[in-house]
C-alpha cells in the first residue's frame, strides 16, 4: 500500500481565491510527521509546513494552513489568497516514528494559478 | 550556511560508466538522504544514514552505494550506469534524532543522464 497518496495529479486555481491539496496517508505508527514540500520549476524543494500526530491544532505558517483529520488520515493542504508564485508542484512527505530514518513522498500536485 | 550542496549540477554519462555525486551540508545534522526523482514522479529514497559511519538502505538501492565519512559528507556512487539510473538526484539532511520539527533540508539536485 502506498504510504502517502496524492489523487489531484494537477489543480488550477484563480489568482487571490483559496485552493486545497489533498493527501492521505497510510500507517499504523501512533507516532509521525506530516509534511508539504512546494517545487517550483527550477526544481529546488521548498519546506512549507509540518504537523505532527500528537499536535492538537492545525499546523499554519502563513497563507498555508494544514487541515488534519486524523481519524480520515488526510493533511490537506490549503493555500489561502493564491498569488501567480505558487504555481508549482506540490509533495506531500511523511516519517513515521519520532526519529523515524525515512520520508515517504507522494506522487505530487502540480498547482498552476491563472491570473 | 550554504545549506546542502551538490556537485555536479548535470552530467551524462555512457552505460557502463561509474561516477560520484557529492553531498555536502555545513548544518551540523546528523541524518542524510539520497533521492531520485524520476519524470513527473515523487522522490524516492535510495540510501540514508543516521550518522558518521552509519549508513542504510532506502526504496530504491540498487545500483548505488553510499559511504558516510564525516557528518558533512554524503557521496553517492553509480558503479555501472544504467539507462535507468537517468533521473534528477537529491541529497538531504536533518537534525534526525527525535527532533521536534525534523524537516529536511534538500539541495538544488543533479540532472543525470545515461546514454
Amino acid at each position: 500500500a502506498q504510504k502517502i497518496t496524492q489523487t489531484q495529479p494537477g489543480m488550477f486555481v484563480q489568482e487571490k481565491e483559496a485552493v486545497t491539496l489533498d493527501c492521505t496517508y497510510d500507517t499504523s505508527d501512533p507516532s509521525y510527521g506530516l509534511f508539504w514540500y512546494k517545487q517550483p520549476s527550477s526544481g529546488e524543494m521548498i519546506f512549507l509546513i509540518y504537523q505532527g500526530s500528537y499536535d492538537q491544532q492545525n499546523a499554519t505558517e502563513g497563507r498555508y494552513s494544514l487541515n488534519f483529520q486524523k481519524a480520515r488520515k488526510s493533511a490537506n493542504l490549503v493555500i489561502s489568497a493564491s498569488q501567480l508564485g505558487d504555481s508549482a508542484m506540490y509533495f506531500c512527505a511523511m516519517r513515521e516514528g519520532r526519529a523515524g530514518n525515512q520520508f515517504y513522498f507522494g506522487t505530487g500536485t502540480s498547482l498552476t494559478v491563472i491570473p | 550556511n550554504a545549506g546542502v550542496t551538490q556537485t555536479p549540477k548535470f552530467r551524462i554519462l555512457k552505460i557502463g560508466q561509474s561516477m560520484t555525486l557529492q553531498c555536502a551540508q555545513d548544518m551540523n545534522h546528523n541524518y542524510m538522504y539520497w533521492y531520485r526523482q524520476d519524470p513527473g514522479m515523487g522522490l524516492k529514497l535510495i540510501y540514508y544514514s543516521v550518522g558518521a559511519g552509519i549508513t542504510d538502505k532506502g526504496e530504491v538501492p540498487n545500483g548505488y552505494n553510499v559511504s558516510r565519512s564525516t557528518t558533512e559528507d554524503f557521496p553517492l556512487r553509480l558503479e555501472l550506469a544504467a539507462p535507468s539510473q537517468t533521473s534528477v538526484y537529491f541529497c538531504a539532511s536533518s537534525y534526525g534524532r527525535g527532533h521536534p520539527l525534523d524537516e529536511q533540508f534538500f539541495g538544488p539536485g543533479t540532472r543525470l543522464t545515461v546514454l
